[in-house]
């Protein structure tokens, strides 16, 4: 069983639409759950980070963890054409040791169309 | 994106050649990674760095040879490559191994012909 699992999609949806993404995971000892949005020819850059359960809200963007279920999300509101990207979700069990390596999910291909 | 600077963006080689990966980090970072991106696959964690000194290596072929000379420089030197070996290879790099905080660079497109 993979550690995470990442549904690659492609994911197409109209301007304005709300885009839910999902990940699922195996290892219960993941605490700290990230997503990265990655443009076409460039790196993946953070843009939610959040630790254990609950909600984070920043903008347009809100991050939900569901440990109980290993289950993460991340929402997009009233989604813009610059949205399109593929979203990758990571997570890692500790912080600042030697086991602080981030596990990825294969990335959810996006597109907002106008 | 500025802040992790890789060379080559694009890299064609054949099976027998050598070549470099380069990767320069501007923030002051201690810690610096390779990874592999293919198509449809999640990102493989190769090698880490931190201060310098090999910390991670996850079971890598000997034809993928990594360096740090200090903390900002991280190569890796590619040898007698294989076609399945095409990827995105990018490097990272965060304040200390806080797996939250890492700054990727473009990446380098590898073709092995």
């Amino acid at each position: 069983q993979k550690e995470v699992e990442q549904d690659p999609g492609p994911l197409s949806v109209p301007e304005g639409a709300i885009v839910s993404l999902n990940c699922t995971y195996s290892n219960s000892a993941f605490q700290y759950f990230m997503w990265y949005r990655q443009y076409s020819r460039k790196g993946p850059e953070l843009l939610m980070y959040t630790y254990s359960s609950g909600n984070k809200e920043d903008g347009r963007f809100t991050a939900q963890v569901d440990k109980s279920s290993k289950y993460i999300s991340l929402f997009i509101r009233d989604s813009q054409p610059s949205d399109s990207a593929t979203y990758l979700c990571a997570m890692s069990a500790f912080r600042g040791s030697t086991l602080g390596r981030l596990y990825f999910g294969r990335g959810t291909q996006l597109t907002v169309w106008p | 994106e500025t802040g992790v600077t890789q060379t080559p963006r694009h890299l064609v080689m054949g099976m027998t050649n050598k070549k470099s990966l380069k990767c320069e980090q501007h923030l002051g970072h201690n810690a610096m990674y390779w990874y592999k991106q293919s198509a449809k696959k999640p990102l493989e964690l190769m090698f880490v760095y931190s201060l310098e000194e090999r910390v991670e290596n996850n079971s890598v072929p000997s034809r993928f040879s990594p360096e740090c000379p200090n903390s900002s420089h991280l190569f890796l030197h590619l040898h007698t490559l294989q076609p399945e070996d095409s990827a995105l290879y990018l490097c990272a790099s965060s304040p200390d191994r806080l797996p939250d905080t890492q700054y990727f660079g473009p990446g380098t497109r590898l073709t092995v012909l």
